[in-house]
Protein backbone atom coordinates (compact mmCIF):
# COMPACT_ATOMS: atom_id res chain seq x y z
CA UNK A 1 0.00 0.00 0.00
CA UNK A 2 1.28 3.46 -0.67
CA UNK A 3 2.05 5.63 2.13
CA UNK A 4 1.80 9.36 2.51
CA UNK A 5 2.86 10.38 5.81
CA UNK A 6 2.84 14.20 6.87
CA UNK A 7 5.05 14.88 9.61
CA UNK A 8 2.84 16.49 12.40
CA UNK A 9 -1.19 16.02 12.75
CA UNK A 10 -1.54 19.57 14.75
CA UNK A 11 0.95 22.24 15.02
CA UNK A 12 0.35 25.75 16.93
CA UNK A 13 2.26 28.42 15.40
CA UNK A 14 2.51 32.21 16.54
CA UNK A 15 2.37 34.58 13.78
CA UNK A 16 5.67 35.80 12.19
CA UNK A 17 6.93 32.05 12.72
CA UNK A 18 8.34 30.31 10.14
CA UNK A 19 6.93 26.80 9.96
CA UNK A 20 7.94 23.45 7.65
CA UNK A 21 5.67 20.65 7.09
CA UNK A 22 6.64 17.94 5.71
CA UNK A 23 5.45 14.83 3.36
CA UNK A 24 7.19 11.50 2.85
CA UNK A 25 6.10 8.85 0.34
CA UNK A 26 7.36 5.21 0.21
CA UNK A 27 5.96 4.46 -3.62
CA UNK A 28 9.00 6.29 -5.48
CA UNK A 29 6.22 8.45 -7.21
CA UNK A 30 7.39 11.75 -9.65
CA UNK A 31 4.63 14.15 -8.41
CA UNK A 32 3.87 15.72 -5.00
CA UNK A 33 1.33 18.44 -4.31
CA UNK A 34 0.40 20.50 -1.45
CA UNK A 35 -3.11 21.56 -0.74
CA UNK A 36 -4.70 23.82 1.44
CA UNK A 37 -8.26 22.68 2.54
CA UNK A 38 -10.69 25.38 4.30
CA UNK A 39 -14.44 25.52 5.09
CA UNK A 40 -16.66 27.11 2.07
CA UNK A 41 -13.43 27.22 0.14
CA UNK A 42 -12.73 23.61 -0.60
CA UNK A 43 -9.01 22.30 -1.41
CA UNK A 44 -7.03 24.84 -3.32
CA UNK A 45 -3.54 23.69 -4.80
CA UNK A 46 -0.46 25.79 -3.13
CA UNK A 47 2.58 23.96 -4.90
CA UNK A 48 3.59 20.79 -6.99
CA UNK A 49 6.86 19.29 -8.26
CA UNK A 50 7.25 16.66 -10.94
CA UNK A 51 10.44 15.74 -10.09
CA UNK A 52 13.66 16.29 -7.71
CA UNK A 53 14.44 20.10 -7.55
CA UNK A 54 11.67 20.88 -9.37
CA UNK A 55 8.28 23.02 -8.06
CA UNK A 56 5.80 24.85 -9.54
CA UNK A 57 2.90 27.12 -8.40
CA UNK A 58 -0.40 26.15 -7.75
CA UNK A 59 -3.53 28.32 -7.88
CA UNK A 60 -2.42 29.87 -4.20
CA UNK A 61 0.95 30.05 -3.77
CA UNK A 62 1.78 33.38 -1.93
CA UNK A 63 3.21 33.27 1.56
CA UNK A 64 4.69 29.66 1.27
CA UNK A 65 7.41 28.41 -0.80
CA UNK A 66 9.04 24.74 -1.33
CA UNK A 67 11.35 22.19 -1.07
CA UNK A 68 12.25 18.79 -2.98
CA UNK A 69 15.61 17.78 -2.50
CA UNK A 70 15.03 14.05 -2.69
CA UNK A 71 12.05 11.98 -4.69
CA UNK A 72 10.28 10.60 -1.67
CA UNK A 73 10.30 14.40 0.27
CA UNK A 74 8.15 17.39 -0.24
CA UNK A 75 8.19 19.96 2.36
CA UNK A 76 5.94 23.10 2.52
CA UNK A 77 7.14 26.35 4.06
CA UNK A 78 5.69 28.90 5.81
CA UNK A 79 8.60 31.63 5.69
CA UNK A 80 6.68 34.09 7.68
CA UNK A 81 3.16 32.18 9.72
CA UNK A 82 0.08 35.23 9.18
CA UNK A 83 -3.30 33.95 10.89
CA UNK A 84 -4.81 33.25 7.98
CA UNK A 85 -2.72 30.42 6.88
CA UNK A 86 -4.22 28.57 9.69
CA UNK A 87 -5.96 25.72 7.70
CA UNK A 88 -5.49 22.14 6.65
CA UNK A 89 -2.54 20.96 5.23
CA UNK A 90 -2.90 18.15 2.67
CA UNK A 91 -0.02 16.20 0.95
CA UNK A 92 -0.59 14.21 -2.29
CA UNK A 93 1.61 12.08 -4.58
CA UNK A 94 0.85 10.34 -7.87
CA UNK A 95 2.76 8.03 -10.46
CA UNK A 96 2.38 10.77 -13.26
CA UNK A 97 1.22 9.54 -16.90
CA UNK A 98 -1.94 8.74 -17.70
CA UNK A 99 -2.52 7.22 -14.30
CA UNK A 100 -5.50 8.95 -12.66
CA UNK A 101 -4.49 8.17 -8.68
CA UNK A 102 -3.29 10.85 -6.47
CA UNK A 103 -2.64 8.91 -2.92
CA UNK A 104 -3.38 11.81 0.33
CA UNK A 105 -1.89 12.14 3.62
CA UNK A 106 -4.02 12.37 6.52
CA UNK A 107 -3.68 16.05 6.49
CA UNK A 108 -1.73 18.44 8.80
CA UNK A 109 -4.01 20.72 10.96
CA UNK A 110 -1.92 23.98 11.76
CA UNK A 111 -3.05 27.18 13.92
CA UNK A 112 -1.54 30.21 13.25
CA UNK A 113 -2.30 32.37 16.73
CA UNK B 1 -9.07 24.46 -16.15
CA UNK B 2 -12.53 23.27 -17.44
CA UNK B 3 -14.98 23.57 -14.66
CA UNK B 4 -17.52 20.72 -13.34
CA UNK B 5 -20.80 21.31 -11.89
CA UNK B 6 -21.99 19.16 -9.21
CA UNK B 7 -25.15 19.45 -6.83
CA UNK B 8 -24.49 20.60 -3.52
CA UNK B 9 -25.62 17.91 -1.51
CA UNK B 10 -27.50 14.77 -1.87
CA UNK B 11 -29.40 11.93 0.10
CA UNK B 12 -30.04 8.04 -0.25
CA UNK B 13 -30.79 5.17 1.71
CA UNK B 14 -28.49 2.02 2.39
CA UNK B 15 -28.40 -0.79 0.18
CA UNK B 16 -29.88 1.52 -2.69
CA UNK B 17 -27.92 2.79 -5.83
CA UNK B 18 -27.10 5.84 -5.95
CA UNK B 19 -26.11 8.15 -9.14
CA UNK B 20 -23.88 11.55 -8.36
CA UNK B 21 -23.98 13.91 -11.44
CA UNK B 22 -21.38 16.22 -12.80
CA UNK B 23 -21.39 18.55 -15.69
CA UNK B 24 -18.72 19.81 -17.26
CA UNK B 25 -20.05 21.56 -20.76
CA UNK B 26 -16.31 22.74 -21.60
CA UNK B 27 -14.36 19.81 -21.39
CA UNK B 28 -11.88 19.32 -24.17
CA UNK B 29 -10.69 16.36 -26.16
CA UNK B 30 -8.23 15.88 -23.81
CA UNK B 31 -9.44 16.16 -20.54
CA UNK B 32 -10.09 13.13 -18.17
CA UNK B 33 -12.95 12.96 -15.56
CA UNK B 34 -11.67 12.10 -11.83
CA UNK B 35 -13.77 11.14 -8.93
CA UNK B 36 -12.18 11.20 -5.98
CA UNK B 37 -14.43 11.35 -2.21
CA UNK B 38 -13.51 12.54 1.15
CA UNK B 39 -14.83 11.19 4.25
CA UNK B 40 -14.97 12.89 7.53
CA UNK B 41 -11.33 14.39 8.96
CA UNK B 42 -9.22 11.99 5.88
CA UNK B 43 -7.97 12.96 2.84
CA UNK B 44 -9.71 12.59 -0.38
CA UNK B 45 -9.12 9.31 -1.82
CA UNK B 46 -9.32 8.24 -5.28
CA UNK B 47 -12.42 6.98 -7.07
CA UNK B 48 -12.27 6.22 -10.82
CA UNK B 49 -10.94 8.03 -13.16
CA UNK B 50 -12.04 8.19 -17.24
CA UNK B 51 -12.21 9.80 -20.71
CA UNK B 52 -14.44 7.99 -23.25
CA UNK B 53 -15.82 4.83 -22.22
CA UNK B 54 -18.06 3.95 -19.18
CA UNK B 55 -15.74 2.62 -16.97
CA UNK B 56 -16.25 -0.16 -13.61
CA UNK B 57 -13.88 -0.74 -10.42
CA UNK B 58 -14.59 -2.39 -7.09
CA UNK B 59 -15.79 0.84 -5.42
CA UNK B 60 -18.34 1.98 -8.16
CA UNK B 61 -18.99 2.94 -11.82
CA UNK B 62 -18.52 5.79 -14.41
CA UNK B 63 -20.79 6.51 -17.05
CA UNK B 64 -20.14 9.12 -19.18
CA UNK B 65 -22.00 10.53 -21.73
CA UNK B 66 -21.52 10.33 -25.12
CA UNK B 67 -20.87 13.81 -26.37
CA UNK B 68 -19.18 13.78 -22.48
CA UNK B 69 -20.44 16.98 -21.37
CA UNK B 70 -22.00 15.27 -18.45
CA UNK B 71 -20.80 11.83 -16.33
CA UNK B 72 -22.18 9.83 -13.69
CA UNK B 73 -20.59 8.47 -10.90
CA UNK B 74 -22.94 5.20 -9.37
CA UNK B 75 -22.37 3.74 -6.03
CA UNK B 76 -24.20 0.33 -6.69
CA UNK B 77 -25.35 -0.68 -2.96
CA UNK B 78 -24.81 2.59 -1.00
CA UNK B 79 -23.80 1.36 3.08
CA UNK B 80 -22.98 4.26 5.89
CA UNK B 81 -19.37 4.42 4.33
CA UNK B 82 -20.24 5.58 2.14
CA UNK B 83 -20.87 8.89 3.56
CA UNK B 84 -18.85 11.90 1.89
CA UNK B 85 -17.96 14.68 -0.02
CA UNK B 86 -17.54 13.54 -3.95
CA UNK B 87 -15.36 15.37 -6.03
CA UNK B 88 -15.49 15.38 -10.20
CA UNK B 89 -12.75 16.71 -11.70
CA UNK B 90 -11.12 17.36 -14.89
CA UNK B 91 -7.74 16.83 -15.95
CA UNK B 92 -5.24 17.95 -19.26
CA UNK B 93 -4.48 14.85 -20.43
CA UNK B 94 -4.57 12.86 -17.35
CA UNK B 95 -1.98 15.07 -15.57
CA UNK B 96 -2.15 15.10 -11.88
CA UNK B 97 -2.49 18.54 -11.35
CA UNK B 98 -6.02 18.05 -10.11
CA UNK B 99 -8.43 21.37 -9.16
CA UNK B 100 -11.09 20.67 -6.79
CA UNK B 101 -14.55 22.15 -6.71
CA UNK B 102 -17.25 22.08 -3.71
CA UNK B 103 -18.19 18.60 -4.71
CA UNK B 104 -21.46 16.87 -3.56
CA UNK B 105 -21.87 15.99 0.37
CA UNK B 106 -23.65 12.48 0.28
CA UNK B 107 -25.66 11.71 3.47
CA UNK B 108 -26.51 8.08 3.18
CA UNK B 109 -29.43 7.29 5.50
CA UNK B 110 -29.89 3.59 7.69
Amino acid sequence: DVKVTQSSRYLVKRTGEKVFLECVQDMDHENMFWYRQDPGLGLRLIYFSYDVKMKEKGDIPEGYSVSREKKERFSLILESASTNQTSMYLCATGAGGRSGELFFGEGSRLTVL
Amino acid sequence: DAKTTQPNSMESNEEEPVHLPCNHSTISGTDYIHWYRQLPSQGPEYVIHGLTSNVNNRMASLAIAEDRKSSTLILHRATLRDAAVYYCILSWQGAQKLVFGQGTRLTINP
